[in-house]
């Protein structure tokens, strides 16, 4: 069975500084997607970005992109001039390519310093 | 482009008692997915719901059942309520018909147990 974790609960930064949110997975397929969704308080779970197993080049959005690793089974996020908007909890989510299913990690909580 | 909406916001039920909980997916979308997401945790898969059949289940018991309905909306019943299930359920819905099936989340239903 596949599974996400992500170790650190917490995390802070300070306004304007970047941050990487870390993740890590299992799984024996080689065709898969992982994901970071975004949780504020509000609860809507908004996507943050994709990247693709197949695919060597990290995915970038604005000012958030990751860092794939895919032989070691890592998927880190970092947050570029972190802003008070980005404060809410972060998951890394699994999804294989035959399953539609997310696993998603336990989740962090990060905060934003003004 | 309406995005997926859920119904009730918040819901308060008895122990033993049954809730039926639903969800209009995102236009253009034909599967949706329920997840429940305990206090603190990330979401557990449930189930997939996709051309009115349970495509998909997680490790739920069978008081958790769907239904998925022409015009693709669902619903979520969960039979004889435990204190347990108190959460917030979230659903998903997604195009079968993209190599992405990128999923996209409403705003959640909170169910309280007492």
């Amino acid at each position: 069975a596949q599974t996400v974790t992500q170790s650190q609960p917490e995390m802070s930064v300070q306004e304007a500084e970047t941050v990487t949110l870390s993740c890590t997975y299992d799984t024996s397929e080689s065709d898969y997607y992982l994901f970071w969704y975004k949780q504020p308080p509000s609860r809507q779970m908004i996507l943050v970005i994709r990247q693709e197993a197949y695919k060597q080049q990290n995915a970038t959005e604005n000012r958030f992109s990751v860092n794939f690793q895919k032989a070691a089974k890592s998927f880190s996020l970092k947050i570029s001039d972190s802003q008070l908007g980005d404060a809410a909890m972060y998951f890394c989510a699994y999804k294989s390519g035959a399953n539609s299913k997310l696993t998603f990690g336990k989740g962090i909580t990060l905060s934003v310093r003004p | 482009d309406a995005g997926v909406t859920q119904s009730p916001t918040h819901l308060i039920k008895t122990r033993g008692q049954q809730v039926t909980l639903r969800c209009s997916p995102k236009s253009g979308h034909d599967t949706v997915s329920w997840y429940q997401q305990a206090l603190g945790q990330g979401p557990q898969f449930i189930f997939q719901y996709y051309e009115e059949e349970e495509r998909q289940r997680g490790n739920f018991p069978d008081r958790f059942s769907g239904h998925q309905f022409p015009n693709y909306s669902s619903e979520l019943n969960v039979n004889a309520l435990w204190l347990g299930d108190s959460a917030l359920y979230l659903c998903a819905s997604s195009f079968t018909g993209t190599r992405h099936y990128e999923q996209y989340f409403g705003p959640g239903t909170r169910l309280t147990v007492t």
